[in-house]
């Protein structure tokens, strides 16, 4: 079955530590990137990458990192935590054999992150 | 990635039809229309993906005209389980290969 799986899916961390959030795709899959979805704001898009080693950043990357070493992962490291992080963060990835367009985009089910 | 205008929100009743429009003047030659649904705390989904005239699956249908300036995403027979928030792309990626979400129509099905 195409997955895209997120961990954890719920954490609570105070200010300052440092979390990662892991994601895997089983689909083979080039482009993966980040979301995070706050109320009001939809899905805005935090760092994505094209392939292996290849990596940049999408339209709200401060305070975070990302690393692409393998097809198949791409975690998205915070830090510094601050509770302006707090938000729910979504995984996606998509095949770029289709020249970008036509082809479909695979989300994770979603991590809450509250940071305290 | 093209440009895209939704309506923000929508209402609608159970068991009625639902057709929502999205706006895409300056869509590319190559670019395909894909319509996404997210249910709340949940990633979106694929509902279907068109290039031209009419796409029919098990879910929804894309009417799409000749000049592909606008799309139409119709939901036959909603029931309750239909609220969420739909999102009209259109192409792959910008230049920057950036990828991104508009702000969707949020679909309040009442009973």
């Amino acid at each position: 079955e195409a997955q895209v799986t997120q961990n954890p899916r719920y954490l609570i961390t105070v200010t300052g530590k440092k979390l990662t959030v892991t994601c895997s795709q089983n689909m083979n899959h080039e482009y993966m990137s980040w979301y995070r979805q706050d109320p009001g704001l939809g899905l805005r898009q935090i760092y994505y990458s094209m392939n292996v080693e290849v990596t940049d950043k999408g339209d709200v990357p401060e305070g975070y990192k990302v690393s692409r070493k393998e097809k198949r992962n791409f975690p998205l490291i915070l830090e510094s935590p601050s509770p302006n992080q707090t938000s729910l963060y979504f995984c996606a990835s998509m095949a770029l054999d289709r020249g970008y367009s036509g082809n479909t985009i695979y989300f994770g089910e979603g991590s809450w992150l509250t940071v305290v | 990635l093209a440009k895209t205008t939704q309506p923000i929100s929508m209402d609608s009743y159970e068991g009625q039809e639902v057709n929502i429009t999205c706006s895409h003047n300056n869509i590319a030659t190559n670019d395909y229309i894909t319509w996404y649904q997210q249910f709340p705390s949940q990633g979106p989904r694929f509902i279907i993906q068109g290039y031209k005239t009419k796409v029919t699956n098990e879910v929804a249908s894309l009417f799409i005209p000749a000049d592909r300036k606008s799309s139409t995403l119709s939901l036959p027979r909603v029931s309750l389980s239909d609220t969420a928030v739909y999102y009209c792309l259109v192409g792959g990626m910008d230049s920057s290969y950036k990828l991104i979400f508009g702000s969707g129509t949020r679909l309040l099905v009442r009973p």
